[in-house]
């Protein structure tokens, strides 16, 4: 069966240091993958998403990046934090259209 | 931008009773789809009706979709105090790459 990981669970971050997220998904193969963030109390926002390795779409102009370095592997990273990065980031990967998309269980990050 | 909206943003109701959410939004689609997501946890896939369905059931939760009024509900009977979580609709567009895009959430709680 198919599982994603996401690590960490929590983070704590000075401002003006970098970050680095990882996702990883088993049991597939191409899948799509996704980045989003939900601020405190709202929904999702879609950060990027990738159709396979080294291809990556931006939706949102800002202070991060993301990078597929393996197939089944997703990172999302920024050079300097900004206080405006905290929030709540949710890795995702889905198969063909028409299905539901799996999400990693987040990870907490909280820039002080 | 939000593609979805869920009405009301917050339902509070006993056991027992049955919870109906609400969703609308402003583009065609390919399908909707409900996910649910427990305090500070990542979103779990409950359901997905396609644009040519009008309803689906699996198990408690019953989903309409009204592709004329762009909207779409979700109806969960007799709830149970395990059912306390946020909900969310989430829309993939009929063109372009096939993003999931969330709507605001409704924040349900079941009292026992």
């Amino acid at each position: 069966s198919q599982t994603i990981h996401q690590w960490p669970a929590t983070l704590v971050q000075p401002v003006g240091s970098p970050l680095s997220l990882e996702c990883t998904v088993e049991g597939t193969s191409n899948p799509n993958l996704y980045w989003y963030r939900q601020a405190a109390g709202r929904g999702l926002q879609l950060l990027f998403y990738s159709v396979g390795i080294g291809q990556i779409s931006s939706e949102v102009p800002q202070n991060l990046s993301a990078s597929r370095p393996q197939d089944r592997q997703f990172i999302l990273s920024s050079k300097k934090l900004l206080l405006s990065d905290s929030g709540f980031y949710l890795c995702a990967w889905s198969g063909r259209v028409g299905y539901g998309y799996t999400f990693g269980s987040g990870t907490r990050l909280t820039v002080v | 931008s939000q593609q979805g909206e869920e009405d009301p943003q917050a339902l509070s109701i006993q056991e027992g009773e049955n919870a109906t959410m609400n969703c609308s939004y402003k583009t065609s689609i390919n399908n909707l789809q409900w996910y649910r997501q427990n305090s500070g946890r990542g979103l779990v896939h409950l359901i997905l009706i396609r644009s040519n369905e009008r309803e689906k059931h699996s198990g408690r939760l019953r989903v309409t979709l009204d592709t004329s009024k762009k909207s779409s509900s979700l109806l969960i009977t007799a709830s149970r105090a395990a059912d306390t979580a946020s909900y969310f609709c989430a829309t993939v567009l009929a063109s372009g790459f096939q993003k999931l895009v969330f709507g605001t959430g409704t924040r349900l709680l079941v009292s026992p």
